[in-house]
């Protein structure tokens, strides 16, 4: 277990569905981050958020839309999605964003979109 | 901009040794990680290298020259359950962080 859950664990949504993912840490770090994994490819970073205020957004579409609440909870809410966004969806967490930090991951979403 | 290459398939047999390589282009250098990811399964942490040389835990080893841009990972006495991609990272600047393209280990009874 590594201390950060993620749900839920896959997700299949149509074009027009609206749909949030979810991402709990339990670990008392203070920065957390949304990761989209597709086949064949290299992780990408899409947001990174330090004590709840976003510091890094990687060029995502507008469809993709973060909240961090608290530092333990992280949000994706989904809208309006592509089939190439069709990927599987990573949380992590670390205790700061130095550049030395370790991040943990959450076990992911898969998301396919229709 | 940021870029790593490693293989992207690498094959053993148990009890052997392999090392996968990583190669990295950054505009600024922050040290490099490796990461596990078992099929399905979460990326999970496995080093850190921020100055040249070995660092060595239990039967896995990395390995930075920062003067060729160069960093590996050596397993020893493969076990089955090793059989995952292995991904390096570097820390980008500015809380970016960039992963390498991954390397497939499969091993081989």
């Amino acid at each position: 277990e590594t201390g950060v859950t993620q749900t839920p664990r896959h997700l299949v949504m149509g074009m027009t569905n609206k749909k949030s993912l979810k991402c709990e840490q339990h670990l008392g770090h203070n920065a957390m981050y949304w990761y989209k994994q597709s086949a064949k490819k290299p992780l990408e970073l899409m947001f990174v958020y330090s004590l709840e205020e976003r510091v890094e957004n990687n060029s995502v579409p507008s469809r993709f839309s973060p909240e961090c609440p608290n530092s333990s909870h992280l949000f994706l809410h989904l809208h309006t999605l592509q089939p190439e966004d069709s990927a599987l969806y990573l949380c992590a967490s670390s205790l700061g964003t130095g550049d030395t930090d370790t991040q943990y991951f959450g076990p992911g979403t898969r998301l396919t979109v229709l | 901009g940021q870029s790593l290459e490693q293989p992207s398939e690498v094959t053993a047999v148990e009890g052997a040794i392999v090392q996968i390589n990583c190669t990295y282009q950054t505009s600024g250098f922050y040290g490099l990680s490796w990461y596990q990811q078992h099929d399905g399964g979460a990326p999970t942490f496995l080093s850190y290298n921020g100055l040249d040389g070995l660092e060595e835990t239990g039967r896995f080893s990395s390995f930075l020259s920062r003067s060729d841009s160069y960093g590996y990972l050596l397993l020893q006495e493969l076990q089955m359950k090793d059989s995952a991609s292995y991904f390096c990272a570097v820390p980008a600047g500015g809380q970016n962080f960039v992963f390498g393209p991954g390397t497939r280990l499969s091993v081989l009874p």
